[in-house]
């Protein structure tokens, strides 16, 4: 059973455009999440977070928003820039289990 | 520096052997996480821990063992119940009980032959 699930594998986006990477979840307990961008054979970099008694936070070029009544979340990241191109992971987790659960990551590909 | 750190990055076993991949950190972490990355899988937990001494099986447990003796270290057996063991293995570590980040290591890489 995936908790978390990202179902566009790849995003191909022009430089200078917005991407926007969606994540869905199922365990109606998860109350924070987080967006990690990953290169081949490198650990997961943290990109920004969200408590689920919010529905925004913004970071710089990063902003991630969630909607609890659709269970749905997603990080847009404008304006796009060539070195965004990697994969992203977006992570729930609740606090009572510390049970960190990933999706399967969607390939970005920023194109000049 | 403080960090998490795998060893090593490249591990080649012969198919039926036990093989001990290492994790430490130096972050004062009480939880840590072992995740496997297959191709097109993403990151799929293994086995995590909250305090020494303790562990709770992942999603995909099954021919794997782990141990916490110590807050800093926590070992991942991959052992020859794990019907297919060659792929990327990640560490995690992060504070307990908060919602905040957790910090990976550089991974290892196994492969099986």
């Amino acid at each position: 059973d995936q908790q978390v699930k990202q179902n566009s594998p790849s995003l191909s986006v022009q430089e200078g455009r917005i991407s926007i990477l969606n994540c869905d979840y199922t365990n109606s307990m998860f109350d924070y999440f987080l967006w990690y961008k990953k290169y081949p054979a490198e650990g997961p970099t943290f990109l920004i977070s969200i408590s689920s008694i919010k529905d925004k936070n913004e970071d710089g070029r990063f902003t991630v928003f969630l909607n609890k009544s659709a269970k749905h979340l997603s990080l847009h990241i404008v304006p796009s820039q060539p070195g965004d191109s990697a994969v992203y992971f977006c992570a729930a987790t609740s606090y009572n289990t510390d049970k960190l659960i990933f999706g399967t990551g969607t390939r970005l590909q920023v194109f000049p | 520096d403080g960090g998490i750190t795998q060893s090593p990055k490249y591990l080649f076993r012969k198919e039926g052997q036990n093989v001990t991949l290492s994790c430490e950190q130096n972050l004062n972490h009480d939880a840590m996480y072992w995740y496997r990355q297959d191709p097109g899988q993403g990151l799929r937990l293994i086995y995590y821990s909250q305090i020494v001494n303790d562990f709770q099986k992942g999603d995909i447990a099954e021919g794997y063992s782990v141990s916490r003796e110590k807050k800093e270290s926590f070992p991942l057996t991959v052992t020859s119940a794990q019907k297919n063991p060659t792929a990327f293995y990640l560490c995690a570590s992060r504070p307990a009980y908060m919602n905040t980040e957790a910090f990976f290591g550089q991974g290892t890489r196994l492969t099986v032959v």
